[in-house]
C-alpha cells in the first residue's frame, strides 16, 4: 500500500513563509507525478498545484500562483510546496496525492493524510 | 474553467435505502475524466468509481457511477451505516476540480 505522509504544517503570522513536505517511503517516487489539494475547514476540496515526474512542468490554481511553489527532490523521495506570502484564506488541511499510474491526467488514487496550516496573528 | 455542481447539499436518508447523488459539469466532458471520492471526518478522501463508472479497488458494488456529456450520478444501492459521509465529484481532464460536496447524513 503507498503511503504518504505529510509534514510542516503549523500556525504562521499572515505575510510570513511555511514549507509543506510530503514523504513517500518505499515508493517508486521519482516516475510519478504528484499534486497539492487543500480544503478550508468545513469547506470542500480544492487542488493546489501539480508537477510532473521530473519537476520540469508544473501547474498551480489562480489562488496561488505566484506565491506558491511545488518542488521535488527524487534523491530524498520527497515533494514539496513552498508558500509565500500566506493569507488567512489559506488556512486549510494540505494533502498531497499520486494519481494513477503517476499521471497528471488521472484520478487521485492515493492520499496523504494531511497537514494543517493556519494562518493568524 | 469546470465547474461541478453537485446536488443536493445533503440527503437525509436510513441505512438500508437507496441514495442518489448527482454532479453536474459546466461543459461536455468525457465520463473518462469523472470521478467521485468520499471522506469521513478528520480522513483524506478516498477513491471510489473513476472513469464514471470504474469501481476503485476494493469499494464495495453497492457503489455505482454512471452519466456522460454534464451529467453523472453516483448510487449507492443500500446504505451501510459507514457509507455516511461527504462525497465529491472531480473531473480531471482540463486541470482539477471538485464540486462542492453533498453530505449524506443518517436520517
Amino acid at each position: 500500500q503507498v503511503q504518504l505522509v505529510e509534514s510542516g504544517g503549523g500556525v504562521v503570522q499572515p505575510g510570513r513563509s511555511l514549507r509543506l513536505s510530503c514523504a513517500a517511503p518505499g515508493f517508486t517516487f521519482s516516475s510519478n507525478g504528484f499534486h497539492w489539494v487543500r480544503q478550508a475547514p468545513g469547506k470542500g476540496l480544492e487542488w493546489v498545484a501539480a508537477i510532473s515526474y521530473d519537476g520540469s512542468n508544473k501547474w498551480y490554481a489562480d489562488s496561488v500562483k505566484g506565491r506558491f511553489t511545488i518542488s521535488r527532490d527524487n534523491s530524498k523521495n520527497t515533494l514539496y510546496l513552498q508558500m509565500n506570502t500566506l493569507r488567512p484564506e489559506d488556512t486549510a488541511v494540505y494533502y498531497c496525492a499520486i494519481p494513477y499510474g503517476g499521471k497528471l491526467d488521472e484520478y487521485f488514487q492515493h492520499w496523504g493524510q494531511g497537514t494543517l496550516v493556519t494562518v493568524s496573528s | 474553467e469546470y465547474v461541478l455542481t453537485q446536488s443536493p447539499g445533503t440527503l437525509s436518508l436510513s441505512p438500508g435505502e437507496r441514495a442518489t447523488l448527482s454532479c453536474r459539469v459546466s461543459q461536455r466532458i468525457s465520463s473518462r475524466y469523472l470521478g467521485w471520492y468520499q471522506q469521513k471526518p478528520g480522513q483524506a478522501p478516498r477513491l471510489l468509481i473513476y472513469g464514471a463508472s470504474s469501481r476503485a479497488t476494493g469499494i464495495p458494488d453497492r457503489f455505482s457511477g454512471s452519466g456522460s456529456g454534464t451529467d453523472f450520478t453516483l448510487t449507492i444501492s443500500r446504505l451501510e451505516p459507514e457509507d455516511f459521509a461527504v462525497y465529491y465529484c472531480q473531473q480531471y481532464g482540463s486541470s482539477y476540480t471538485f464540486g462542492q460536496g453533498t453530505k449524506l447524513e443518517i436520517k
